[in-house]
């Protein structure tokens, strides 16, 4: 088990471009996660899918956030345009039997920069 | 809303103390609560959850913690600490329609 694989592990950008980033859950998990961690605001829940379908994106902080998934095996999160304030790390997690019910699995993140 | 507190931001222990970190947690009804832990550079990973049941739950690395209602706390605790415990702890809760909301992390950092 390759567990959940992200790439870029960073990504510098400069201000107005678009970003995206990429998740490869771990094989027959049905949930699917991205958090965005800063040292202001912690650990933020952005969305969440189930089964490939969007459940919550009550976390997705503006509309230059969007986030697919077109099928069980990958995920995107793409910021268009970036700014400098979208600066973090990007995390996705993957879990097998619901939100609660199993423990989520991180994939290692993508610090993203942008000047 | 639900809500996580880790009132420390950072703690200090000696190579063989004793540890306890402090979660609160806001939310309605039962929570699922959680203890995670993040080495430099990498991920989340699970220590430890509680759902039911027994209120002091065993986690992995010699981790446990307690579930207590009356004080809205689940904290973690390890009798004896090791130098490759250093690492970032968060604790979280879930239970509704919100999906997990993490605490802001404790730093811990532990002294030879």
């Amino acid at each position: 088990d390759a567990g959940v694989i992200q790439s870029p592990r960073h990504e510098v950008t400069e201000m107005g471009q678009e970003v995206t980033l990429r998740c490869k859950p771990i094989s027959g998990h049905d949930y699917l996660f991205w958090y965005r961690q800063t040292m202001m605001r912690g650990l933020e829940l952005l969305i969440y899918f189930n089964n490939n379908v969007p459940i919550d994106d009550s976390g997705m902080p503006e509309d230059r956030f969007s986030a697919k998934m077109p099928n069980a095996s990958f995920s995107t999160l793409k910021i268009q345009p970036s700014e400098p304030r979208d600066s973090a790390v990007y995390f996705c997690a993957s879990s097998g039997q619901g939100v609660y019910n199993s423990p989520l699995h991180f994939g290692n993140g993508t610090r993203l920069t942008v000047t | 809303a639900q809500s996580v507190t880790q009132p420390d931001i950072h703690i200090t222990v000696s190579e063989g103390a004793s540890l306890e970190l402090r979660c609160n947690y806001s939310y309605g009804a039962t929570p699922y609560l959680f203890w995670y832990v993040q080495s430099p550079g990498q991920g989340l990973q699970l220590l430890l959850k509680y759902f039911s049941g027994d209120t002091l739950v065993q986690g992995i690395k010699g981790f446990e913690a307690e579930f207590k209602r009356s004080q809205s706390s689940f904290n973690l605790r390890k009798p004896s600490v090791h130098w490759s415990d250093a690492a970032e702890y968060f604790c979280a809760v879930g239970g509704g329609a919100d999906g997990l909301t993490f605490g802001k992390g404790t730093h811990l950092i532990i002294q030879p």
